[in-house]
C-alpha cells in the first residue's frame, strides 16, 4: 500500500516553462486536492477533485490546471512558469466523512523557477 | 479565512508541556491537527468533529471549544520526536476542504 506518490520530488524550470506534477494514490480515495506551502504561509489550496471529472478552484488557482480522469491520478498542470510559483507542492487525498484518518499527503515536489 | 494558531515557536525541554492553540472566526465543522517535521509532508494526528469529545493518543490530546470556535492541541511530557511544525487545519462544512493555518514550530531539546 504506497498511499499518495508524487513525482517528480525536485524540479527546476526556467521562466515560461510548463509542466505536470503527478500525483496517484492507491486508497480508492474520492478526494483529492493539492495544495502549496510556502515558508511562513502553511498549506494553500490550488484545486480539489471530488471524484473522476469533477474539479474545483481553491484559494490560489491562478497559473494552474488540473484533471481527474480516474479515481487514482490527479495531475496538476503549471503553464507558463512564473517565479511566483516556486514552492513546495502537496498532493492529498481523503474519504469523505471518513472522521478516523483526516487528509494523506505525498512527499511533495519541490519546485524552483528561475 | 485562515485560522490564525499560537504561539508561533515553542522550545522545551524534553518532559515538559505545551499547548497549541488555533482560533476561527468562522463557525467550524472540524479541526484537524497534523505534524510535519522538516522536508517531509505534514503528517495526520487526530480530527476533531462538532459536537465530539476530546481526543488524544498517547501523551497528545486535543479539545475543541465550539463557542469559541477554538481548538487546543495539548503535548504531554514532550519526547524529541515531538519536534516538528504543527497545523490546525479547519472545515467549516462536512463537505467543505480545509483551511490550515500557519503553523505552530516546536523544538524539544534534551
Amino acid at each position: 500500500n504506497a498511499g499518495v506518490t508524487q513525482t517528480p520530488k525536485f524540479r527546476i524550470l526556467k521562466i515560461g516553462q510548463s509542466m505536470t506534477l503527478q500525483c496517484t494514490q492507491d486508497m480508492n480515495h474520492n478526494y483529492m486536492y493539492w495544495y502549496r506551502q510556502d515558508p511562513g504561509m502553511g498549506l494553500k489550496l490550488i484545486y480539489y477533485s471530488v471524484g473522476a471529472g469533477i474539479t474545483d478552484k481553491g484559494e490560489v488557482p491562478n497559473g494552474y490546471n488540473v484533471s481527474r480522469s480516474t479515481t487514482e491520478d490527479f495531475p496538476l498542470r503549471l503553464e507558463l512558469a512564473a517565479p511566483s510559483q516556486t514552492s513546495v507542492y502537496f498532493c492529498a487525498s481523503s474519504y469523505p466523512r471518513d472522521a478516523s484518518y483526516g487528509y494523506t499527503f505525498g512527499s511533495g515536489t519541490r519546485l524552483t523557477v528561475v | 479565512q485562515q485560522p490564525v494558531q499560537s504561539p508561533q515557536a515553542v522550545i522545551l525541554r524534553e518532559g515538559e508541556d505545551a499547548v497549541i492553540n488555533c482560533s476561527s472566526s468562522k463557525a467550524l465543522y472540524s479541526v484537524h491537527w497534523y505534524r510535519q517535521k522538516h522536508g517531509e509532508a505534514p503528517v495526520f494526528l487526530m480530527i476533531l468533529l462538532k459536537g465530539g469529545e476530546q481526543k488524544g493518543h498517547d501523551k497528545i490530546s486535543a479539545s475543541f471549544n465550539e463557542k469559541k470556535q477554538q481548538s487546543s492541541l495539548y503535548l504531554t511530557a514532550s519526547q524529541l520526536s515531538y519536534s516538528g511544525t504543527y497545523f490546525c487545519g479547519t472545515e467549516d462544512s462536512g463537505y467543505s476542504t480545509l483551511t490550515f493555518g500557519k503553523g505552530t514550530m516546536l523544538l524539544v531539546s534534551p
